[in-house]
Formats: C-alpha cells, structure tokens, sequence
C-alpha cells in the first residue's frame, strides 16, 4: 500500500492475555520503529529494525515485550501477560535509512487491557 | 542522550491569528529537527523537516520554523491560523546516526485549538 499499515486499530484485551500487533511498512524502507503514546508518558521508542534485524531494543519497557520482523517487511509486536499499564497507543513508523529520522507513521492500534 | 521541551501543552488561538509553538531541545551531538502533527485519533504526519542548509524551513498547511543553534530552538510559526489547524503538534529529534537508527525523541506536545 502507500501508507503504513496497523492493524488492528483497536484491541481490547483482559488482562493476562497475550496480544499480536502488525505493521505493515511501506514497500522499500529499510528501517522500522515502533513507538509507544500513553497519557503519562508521551510518545516513547520502543525498538529499531533495520532489515530484519533489531539493533536498538533498549526502548521495550519490559521482557514480556518482543517484536520481529519478517522478510524485511511486516514487523509485530508481541505483549506477553498483560498489564493495564501496558494499554496506550501503539505507532508503527518506516523510513528510508539515512534520511535523518524523517519517518512516515501508521494509524496506531489503541490497546485497552481491562 | 538528547531530549525536547516543548513549554506550551495548550496555545488557544483565534481564527486567522498568527500562532508560535515553541520547541527547545538539548543535545550533545549535531542533531536533525522536525515538526509533526496529529489530528483527532490519527498517526503523526511530518510538517516540516530540518537536516541542514537554511535554517528558514517551510512546510505543509502554510507552517514554517526557524532552526537556532545559538539557542537550540526549533520554533513553529503560521502567519495565519485556520479551524482545520486544531490538532497536537509534536517536536522531535534525531541523531541521524551514519549506523542508521534515527530514531526519534519527542517532546511532550502541544495542544492547538484554533477560537473561531
């Protein structure tokens, strides 16, 4: 597609559950981020794909959060138990490498864990 | 390590006024700047960019900001505000690491809500 691709847009999870985002990036970019936005805390890196490996992880908040990517393409990001903190809204970002962080965002997937 | 001050969390500003959001950043390394905005639940949408030349950089939707090293400031400014200007505005950095992770460091945003 033309855009970056987050599904779902919304998740509502019990608490404990474990839950799956996507991020589908624009064909071609290199490089993917995932971000997190919450009301406490603004929006926070989690973790930098270039390729299909992961070189920056020291954004993930915890060890029950994991991400891969796949093919140099799709990412997901995986949240293992969670916890209500863990609800906010998840950002998917891709851009071309070296273009001095201008990214191009994804809609997000809002996360409630009730 | 790098961070971003944005002073304001609300500007109010009435239809067709001009409006400054104020961006401060802090960095030991040569940075790269950026302007992002959000509509009601949307993603980020770059407004304008700067990587280096002018420090007089223009943008979408009429906005423009000015790059101050003197100052490490990055203000946005818009000679004349519009309804459809009312969203949050997010300033950001990079590094613009040569090992390519650009990762970005917001600031904590500002809430523009235009007064018709």
């Amino acid at each position: 597609g033309a855009g970056v691709s987050q599904s779902p847009s919304n998740k509502v999870t019990e608490k404990g559950k474990d839950v799956e985002l996507r991020c589908d990036p624009i064909s071609g970019h290199t490089a993917l981020y995932w971000y997190r936005q919450s009301l406490g805390q603004g929006l926070e890196f989690l973790i930098y794909f270039q390729g299909n490996s992961a070189p920056d992880k020291s954004g993930l908040p915890s060890d029950r959060f994991s991400a891969e990517r796949t093919g140099g393409s799709v990412s997901t990001l995986t949240i293992q138990r969670t916890q209500q903190e863990d609800s906010a809204v998840y950002l998917c970002a891709s851009s071309l490498k070296h273009r001095g962080g201008e990214a191009f965002f994804g809609q997000g997937t809002r996360l409630t864990v009730v | 390590a790098q961070s971003v001050t944005q002073l304001d969390s609300q500007v109010p500003v009435f239809e067709e006024a001009p409006v400054e959001l104020r961006c401060n950043y802090s960095s030991s390394v040569s940075v790269y700047l950026f302007w992002y905005v959000q509509y009601p639940n949307q993603g980020l949408q770059l407004l304008l960019k700067y990587l280096s030349g002018s420090t007089l950089v223009k943008g979408i939707n009429g906005f423009e900001a000015e790059f101050n090293k003197s100052q490490t400031s990055f203000h946005l400014r818009k000679p004349s505000v519009h309804i459809s200007d009312t969203a949050e505005y997010f300033c950001a950095v990079s590094s613009g690491s040569n090992f390519g992770n650009e990762k970005l460091t917001f600031g904590t945003g500002t809430r523009l809500t235009i007064i018709p």
